[in-house]
């Protein structure tokens, strides 16, 4: 049982570059999120999708762009990379509104 | 604004003990509050959670208390094994996310389990 697979695990990305990190669930869930994590902090809500088609914005959308046309997935994309975007991103689903989010284990990203 | 906020950035504690971690919130329209643990290397996994209309929920070794007078919460561990060795992160949600689950992360508290 695979759950929530994140691909890839580390990159390193140069200021201006685009990227697609990639998450896939096998769960069947409705719901999916993307969050970052900073050095020391909390986890923050990037982007969040009720079911294919449909993609609203969290806590801190800049700078990204998702889209969700299949169940089963959800990638986020960096269109132009800057360092602020160095986080390690997580992505997660559940198969309630508001159930318990599973999550996977995460793509650390570099921008340099 | 820090929304949900874990004050201890550690704790250590002897196995068998109690483990009892914090947190606080300032939000008074969080209507849902969950637990996550989290190991070095992989993401969180769920723990336990309680809605605002409780003040206790117990699963196994896990109890999580709500004091919503104070805007607390705590996570209880007994006993307290080394496996319990983890970051802990405290979330919240309100009822206005809709459908959605739009969880408010606390910065996180490293537990330390000492054989």
């Amino acid at each position: 049982n695979a759950g929530v697979t994140q691909t890839p695990k580390f990159r390193i990305l140069k200021i201006g570059q685009s990227m697609t990190l990639q998450c896939a669930q096998d769960m069947n869930h409705n719901y999916m999120y993307w969050y970052r994590q900073d050095p020391g902090m909390g986890l923050k809500l990037i982007y969040y999708s009720v079911g294919a088609g449909i993609t609203d914005k969290g806590e801190v959308p800049n700078g990204y762009n998702v889209s969700r046309s299949t169940t089963e997935d959800f990638p986020l994309r960096l269109e132009l990379a800057a360092p602020s975007q160095t986080s390690v991103y997580f992505c997660a689903s559940s198969g309630q509104g508001r159930g318990a989010q599973h999550f996977g284990d995460g793509t650390r990203l570099s921008i340099l | 604004d820090q929304q949900v906020k874990q004050n201890s950035p550690s704790l250590s504690v002897q196995e068998g003990r109690i483990s009892i971690l914090n947190c606080d919130y300032t939000n008074s329209m969080f209507d849902y509050f969950l637990w996550y643990k989290k190991y070095p290397a992989e993401g969180p996994t769920f723990l336990i959670s309680i809605s605002s209309i409780k003040d206790k929920n117990e699963d196994g070794r896990f109890t999580v208390f709500l004091n919503k007078s104070a805007k607390h919460l705590s996570l209880h561990i007994v006993p307290s094994q080394p496996g319990d060795s983890a970051v802990y992160f405290c979330a919240a949600s309100t009822a206005d996310g809709g459908a959605t689950n739009k969880l408010i992360f606390g910065t996180g508290t490293l537990l330390a389990v000492q054989p």
